[in-house]
Parts: C-alpha cells; structure tokens; sequence
C-alpha cells in the first residue's frame, strides 16, 4: 500500500514537446506529492510539489496535475528544452499512521529531450 | 553556500570490510536521511534522524547503521552484513520531519573490489 508506480520507465520527446510522466498510489493518506529531478552523477533537486487540497500546481514550463478520485499525479513539462534530460522522481508521503513522514518514490523516468 | 556534502565521491571496499560514508549538512536542518538508489530503481530509505542522538529504521536498514552525535552530521557505515552493498548513496536533509522539501547531497557511489 507504500508503492508508487511511475510510467513511463523511459521518455523520448522533441525539442519544444510536451513531456508526461504519470505516477499511481495506494495509500491514501499520502498528501505531499512532490517531483524531483536528478542528472547524473548528482543528487535530486525537488522541482515542484503539490497538496491534494488544489488539482493543478504550475511553475514555470512544469505542471503538476492531481486527479484525487484516480489516486494519480503527474508531471507535465512544457515545451522541453534539451537541458530538461534528466531523470524525474515522483514521490509521495503522509503526515499520519505507520511510515509517516517518509517519502516514498517512483522508480523515474529517464527523459531524454532531441534537438 | 548552504547545502549537504557527502564525501567521498567514490568508495571501494573489499569482502568482509565496514566503510563509513560522510554526510554533512549546514543548513541547520533537524532532521536527515539515508537512501540506496539503484540502477533502474527509484530511492529507498536506509535509516532517518529527527534529531541529535535520535534515528530510526527505514525499509532497509539491514546490514548499516547510523550516529547522530551532531546536528549538522549523520554519518553512514555499511557493514559486512550487507551483502549487496554496490549502490549509489545519497543524504538528504530537511528544516524538521514533516511533508517537507528534502534536499539532497551529490551521493557517494560505493562498489567491491
């Protein structure tokens, strides 16, 4: 009931597309829904999280959609820039109950933008 | 700058030996975290620390473990207990435990020789 499942595994996208990336979980206490993304070599860096109190989340070219009845989140990154090649995190926790606090996160998805 | 240092960037050990890998952080944060990534894998939870002289166990805490005698340090020995311990280790940290931001260090990728 800890899982969060993440799709695509992999993503290819032309410069100036849309990127999707979808995550489905279980526990529905989790209400802390946050997105990393991590290059290589690196340590994620969160991107933008969203409470389940609002169904859309915007910063910049990123988008967080939440859809509460579907238990389903995702990510949507406009017009994608090469440097947006990365590999994106969703995550979730909860402030109650057993594992609370703790994050518990996707397997990613490697995007890969071309020019 | 603020942030997390974890240190050393690559770490080899040999069969049978215990390595402690170095996470510190000047963000005055309480609370920090240990994770294993793996290939293909998204970040599971080693151990975690609310506070000074406080940690608990995550979902694989078998074969480490943790100190916190410091606010600013959280310091990570894999032991010969762990059997599988070639992974990429990342630190992370955040103000207090919560549903907050956690910010993470640039891992240390561990491997046998």
């Amino acid at each position: 009931q800890q899982q969060v499942k993440q799709s695509p595994q992999s993503l290819i996208v032309q410069k100036g597309g849309i990127s999707i990336i979808n995550c489905a979980y279980e526990n529905t206490a989790f209400d802390y829904f946050p997105w990393y993304q991590q290059f290589p070599g690196k340590g994620p860096a969160l991107l933008i999280a969203i409470r389940p109190d609002v169904s859309e989340k915007k910063e910049g070219r990123f988008t967080i959609s939440f859809n509460k009845s579907a238990k389903q989140f995702s990510l949507h990154i406009m017009d994608s820039q090469p440097g947006d090649s990365a590999t994106y995190f969703c995550a979730a926790s909860t402030d109650s109950g057993a594992g609370s606090y703790q994050l518990t996160f996707g397997k990613g998805t490697k995007l890969s933008v071309i020019p | 700058d603020g942030g997390i240092t974890q240190s050393p960037k690559y770490l080899f050990r040999k069969e049978g030996q215990n390595v402690t890998l170095s996470c510190e952080q000047n963000l005055n944060h309480d609370a920090m975290y240990w994770y294993r990534q793996d290939p293909g894998q998204g970040l599971r939870l080693i151990y975690y620390s609310q506070i000074v002289n406080d940690f608990q166990k995550g979902d694989i805490a078998e074969g480490y473990s943790v100190s916190r005698e410091k606010k600013e340090s959280f310091p990570l020995t894999v032991t010969s207990a762990q059997k599988n311990p070639t992974a990429f280790y990342l630190c992370a940290s955040s103000e207090r435990m919560g549903n907050q931001p956690q910010h993470f260090g640039d891992g240390t990728r561990l491997s046998i020789l």
